[in-house]
């Protein structure tokens, strides 16, 4: 079964600051994917950053960077310089390997607020 | 340059109707999903399907079902409607690639509610 933690419904920060927002899985499947999407007041949902299992570098994606530590099964969002518009629901995601165990599994969001 | 289409934006539907929530996707993706959000509960999924035809139930299939025809076609069905159906529902598709880059694209959503 595949389950995704995140611990933070709400968080801070000041504009131009980094923020680190937490997300936790767990997984039996040894090939995974793990996702970060963010998703504003308009309600569309937005592809920030992807890892998988099997790669050995960190994801960057501009002011994003994706903390992977598989052994503590984690996968953190780095914001680096926030910015107002980064205020938003953030949603962590985990996909399993193909066929039938290709289930698309989120959180339950962490909502940035970006204080100017 | 529209990805996945979801028909309805806003629906509004009696208890006890069958409602049909229809999702289109134009990237030929092999894997389809059916999402419902609430308030401090996140995407919840209900059905996904992997391949024409096939389907797995998610987290919350009760009170659902879905079908899968073509490739690009996915339905959520909601057999007979109740008040805590009422929900946004999203359709998300993402293809079957898991060595690289993957992302899933999301429907504009369907505010559904219940009445």
């Amino acid at each position: 079964a595949q389950k995704i933690t995140q611990t933070q419904p709400g968080m801070f920060v000041q504009e131009k600051e980094a923020v680190t927002l937490d997300c936790t899985y767990d997984t039996s499947d040894p090939s995974y994917g793990l996702f970060w999407y963010k998703q504003p007041s308009s309600g569309e949902m937005i592809f920030l950053i992807y890892q998988g299992s099997y790669d050995q570098q960190n994801a960057t994606e501009g002011r994003y960077s994706l903390n992977f530590q598989k052994a503590r099964k984690s996968a953190n969002l780095v914001i680096s310089a926030s910015q107002l518009g980064d205020s938003a629901m953030y949603f962590c995601a985990m996909r399993g390997s193909g066929g039938s165990n290709y289930k698309l599994t989120f959180g339950k969001g962490t909502l940035l607020t970006v204080n100017p | 340059d529209v990805k996945v289409t979801q028909s309805s934006r806003y629906l509004v539907k009696r208890t006890g109707e069958k409602v049909f929530l229809e999702c289109v996707q134009d990237m030929d993706h092999e894997n389809m999903f059916w999402y419902r959000q609430d308030p401090g509960l996140g995407l919840r999924l209900i059905y996904f399907s992997y391949d024409v035809k096939m389907k797995e139930k998610g987290d919350i299939p009760e009170g659902y079902s879905v079908s899968r025809e073509k490739k690009e076609r996915f339905s959520l069905i909601l057999e007979s409607a109740s008040t805590n159906q009422t929900s946004m529902y999203l359709c998300a598709s993402i293809n079957r690639g898991i060595t690289a880059i993957t992302e899933a694209f999301f429907g504009q959503g369907t505010r559904l509610t219940v009445v």
